[in-house]
C-alpha cells in the first residue's frame, strides 16, 4: 500500500470549511483513497473513499487531483465536533487473499476546530 | 453508535497476566479486525478473521492469539502480558474481508493497563 503524508496538526474556525490535505504520491492505479477520523479515543470513523472522481456525502467532499498524487478532504461547515484525528489511508479494493482488508493508519492530521 | 461492541470497556491486570477481550461485530458482517493503539507505535493491525478462518495477520505478537467463533464474535487472548502491551484495543467488521463493502466499523475499544 501506498504511504501518505499529511500536516501533523491544523485549525479551523467553527463553521468554516476544513480542507485537509493528504500527498500520496507512490499511489498505484488499483489504489483508493480512504479517510478516516478518531475522535478522543473513540474508534476510528469512516468518512469517504475514492478512486479519481470526486466523491461527496453527508459527512465530506473528497477531492482528487488528476494525476491521483494527492487529495483533499473537505468538511464544508466545520463544528466542535468535528475536533479529531483524520487518518488519509491509500489502499487496494481487492486484495491478495492473505492481505484481507486491513487499514494501515499514519500519523494522521490533528483537526482542532475552535468557536 | 457502530453497532460493534467490545467488552470490556477497562481491563487492569498485573504483568504476566493473561486477559481476554471480546468482540461482537455488527449484525451481518463476517470479517473482525483487531487493531491495538499505543502511544508510541499509533493505531497498528494485528489480526483479521473472516467467517471463522484467520484471512491476514500484521504485527501480532506470539503471545497474542485470536479467533472467530461459528456465531462470528471474536476473542483476542493476550498472555504473558508485560507493561508495554498497556493500550487501546479496537475490534473492527465490515461485510466483506476485502474488495467492496470493505468499509470497517469500529468498536468503542478496551482500555488495557498492566501494572
Amino acid at each position: 500500500d501506498a504511504k501518505t503524508t499529511q500536516p501533523t496538526s491544523m485549525d479551523c474556525a467553527e463553521g468554516r470549511a476544513a480542507n485537509l490535505p493528504c500527498n500520496h504520491s507512490t499511489i498505484s492505479g488499483n489504489e483508493y483513497v480512504y479517510w478516516y477520523r478518531q475522535i478522543h479515543s473513540q474508534g476510528p470513523q469512516y468518512i469517504i473513499h475514492g478512486l479519481k472522481n470526486n466523491e461527496t456525502n453527508e459527512m465530506a467532499s473528497l477531492i482528487i487531483t488528476e494525476d491521483r498524487k494527492s487529495s483533499t478532504l473537505i468538511l464544508p461547515h466545520a463544528t466542535l465536533r468535528d475536533t479529531a484525528v483524520y487518518y488519509c489511508i491509500v489502499r487496494v479494493l481487492w486484495a491478495p487473499y492473505n492481505q484481507g482488508g486491513k487499514l494501515i493508519f499514519g500519523q494522521g492530521t490533528e483537526l482542532s476546530v475552535k468557536p | 453508535d457502530s453497532g460493534v461492541t467490545q467488552t470490556p470497556k477497562h481491563l487492569i491486570t498485573a504483568t504476566g497476566q493473561r486477559v481476554t477481550l471480546r468482540c461482537s461485530p455488527r449484525s451481518g458482517d463476517l470479517s473482525v479486525y483487531w487493531y491495538q493503539q499505543s502511544l508510541d507505535q499509533g493505531l497498528q493491525f494485528l489480526i483479521q478473521y473472516y467467517n471463522g478462518e484467520e484471512r491476514a495477520k500484521g504485527n501480532i505478537l506470539e503471545r497474542f492469539s485470536a479467533q472467530q467463533f461459528p456465531d462470528l464474535h471474536s476473542e483476542l487472548n493476550l498472555s504473558s502480558l508485560e507493561l508495554g502491551d498497556s493500550a487501546l484495543y479496537f475490534c473492527a467488521s465490515s461485510v466483506a474481508g476485502t474488495g467492496t463493502y470493505n468499509e470497517q466499523f469500529f468498536g468503542p475499544g478496551t482500555r488495557l493497563t498492566v501494572l
